[in-house]
């Protein structure tokens, strides 16, 4: 099976720059993405990494390690409404890379 | 543009009671749709998903049920409700092929079984 394993809440103060962590197993590697979800709503697409280094998207950056199995995700100049709870997720090769497994998601807290 | 719809948003069922939450997606054609589970604080499981009409890998083994009738229609069913089951239902589609990591999730079905 694939797992994806990430810290449970990260806090920060508006401003800052945070950094959530991924690492991944799985049998067959297809890419990492991050998605945000807030209270209550559904999760949105923020990044996806093919390839190693580093994607930028305004204040939100999504890195890819895949010889050490790791990304992280780099939020900037964080404000109020970045709390949220982030997920990694990758692609199951088990299922022709049909199907998406998240990680349990960390909830950022943003405070002023 | 392509967008997504499920409903309803809210229902508060009693156990034993039958289920059935709808979702359609419109301006693609061919996806791959997906219903998850997301229990209070907790993260996202898969229960099916579908690669065309007709075809269901369920993911999890309890009583509820999927089918896809139509290419962009994806219905998620129960015969008897448990309290299990309460949860944050979640459609989600995404391009057939494996392009990349995106999917596009409708607005969620709140479901309390009481």
């Amino acid at each position: 099976g694939q797992s994806l394993e990430q810290p449970s809440e990260v806090t920060a103060v508006e401003g800052a720059i945070v950094q959530i962590n991924c690492t991944y197993q799985t049998s067959g590697f297809y890419g990492l993405s991050w998605y945000q979800q807030h209270d209550g709503g559904a999760p949105t697409f923020l990044s996806y990494n093919a390839l190693d280094g580093l994607e930028e998207t305004g204040r939100f950056s999504s890195f890819l390690s895949r010889s050490d199995s790791y990304g992280y995700l780099l939020l900037q100049e964080l404000q109020m409404k970045d709390s949220a709870s982030y997920f990694c997720a990758v692609r199951d090769p088990d299922t022709g890379f049909q199907k998406l497994v998240f990680g349990t998601g960390t909830r950022l807290l943003v405070s002023p | 543009s392509q967008t997504i719809h499920q409903w309803p948003a809210t229902l508060v069922q009693p156990v034993g009671s039958p289920l059935s939450l709808e979702c359609t997606v419109e301006g693609t054609s061919n996806p791959n749709l997906y219903w998850y589970r997301q229990a209070a604080g907790r993260g996202l499981q898969l229960l099916f998903y579908s690669v065309g009409i007709g075809q269901i890998s369920s993911e999890v083994p309890q009583n509820l049920s999927a089918s896809r009738p139509q290419d962009r229609q994806f219905i998620l069913s129960s015969k008897k409700l448990l309290l299990s089951d309460s949860g944050f239902y979640l459609c989600a589609w995404s391009g057939s092929g494996r392009a990349t990591g995106e999917l596009f999730f409708g607005e969620g079905s709140r479901l309390t079984v009481l």
